[in-house]
């Protein structure tokens, strides 16, 4: 199954400011996911990325605060804008190399906002 | 609409112990359902896969079920060790639209040595 590599691991950031996330991995995908898992939460999909076309967000996510590009079909990234303290959370990436095929998730990235 | 749900949300048991988790979801639906474990802070490991035509699958010390016209799985773990201590999470792919991954809200076990 395909290796994802996520960066950064964490961060601590200021309310205000925009942290951009980037997923890479090891094979081509057509889709990646980003999911946000909040404290003591389970994950919930923030949108499917594909690759030359826009993404598909989620109910109760939007384009303007968790703009993602997918330039190619390794690479995607999310970014987190004009943060505040309740976008403090773990934010994953996620892909599958087809449709029967089990889902690879990257390592997370631990975003406090103060 | 798919829920999953998982029981118990927590579990505490003495090291060695055998042990089973349990996930349930609404609608059998799926491509296939998925283990996972995911540590403090951490992203999450696939454990098992089980496509919706299996019934079981192994790895090691782990063994997972499906029933899928009950809407059930169960992951069996052996011989417990207290680096088995982790959240352990249920996901089922739905065959509509985009193929999504639902989740339960996991079950967080750990092993007293």
């Amino acid at each position: 199954s395909a290796v994802i590599s996520q960066k950064p691991s964490r961060d601590i950031c200021q309310r205000g400011t925009s942290l951009t996330i980037q997923c890479q991995v090891d094979s081509q995908v057509t889709m990646m996911f980003w999911y946000r898992q909040q404290p003591g939460q389970s994950l919930t999909l923030i949108a499917t990325a594909n690759q030359g076309s826009e993404a598909t967000y989620e109910s109760g996510f939007v384009i303007d605060k968790f703009p993602i590009s997918r330039p190619n079909l390794t690479f995607s990234t999310l970014t987190v804008s004009n943060m505040s303290p309740e976008d403090s959370s773990i934010y994953l990436c996620s892909a599958r190399q087809g449709q029967r095929s089990g889902y690879t998730f990257g390592s997370g990235t631990r975003l406090t906002v103060v | 609409k798919q829920e999953v749900t998982q029981i118990p949300a927590a579990l505490s048991v003495p090291e060695g112990e055998n042990l089973v988790l349990n996930c349930s979801f609404t609608d059998s639906a799926i491509y296939n359902l998925q283990w996972f474990r995911q540590d403090p802070g951490k992203g999450l490991t696939s454990l098992l896969l089980i496509q919706s035509s299996q019934r079981e699958q192994t790895s090691g010390r782990l063994n997972a079920s499906l029933d899928k016209s009950s809407g059930r799985s169960t992951l069996y773990i052996a011989a417990s060790q207290p680096g088995d201590s982790a959240t352990y999470l249920c996901a089922v792919t739905i065959i509509q639209g985009a193929q999504k991954l639902v989740f339960g809200q996991g079950t967080r076990l750990t092993i007293n040595p």
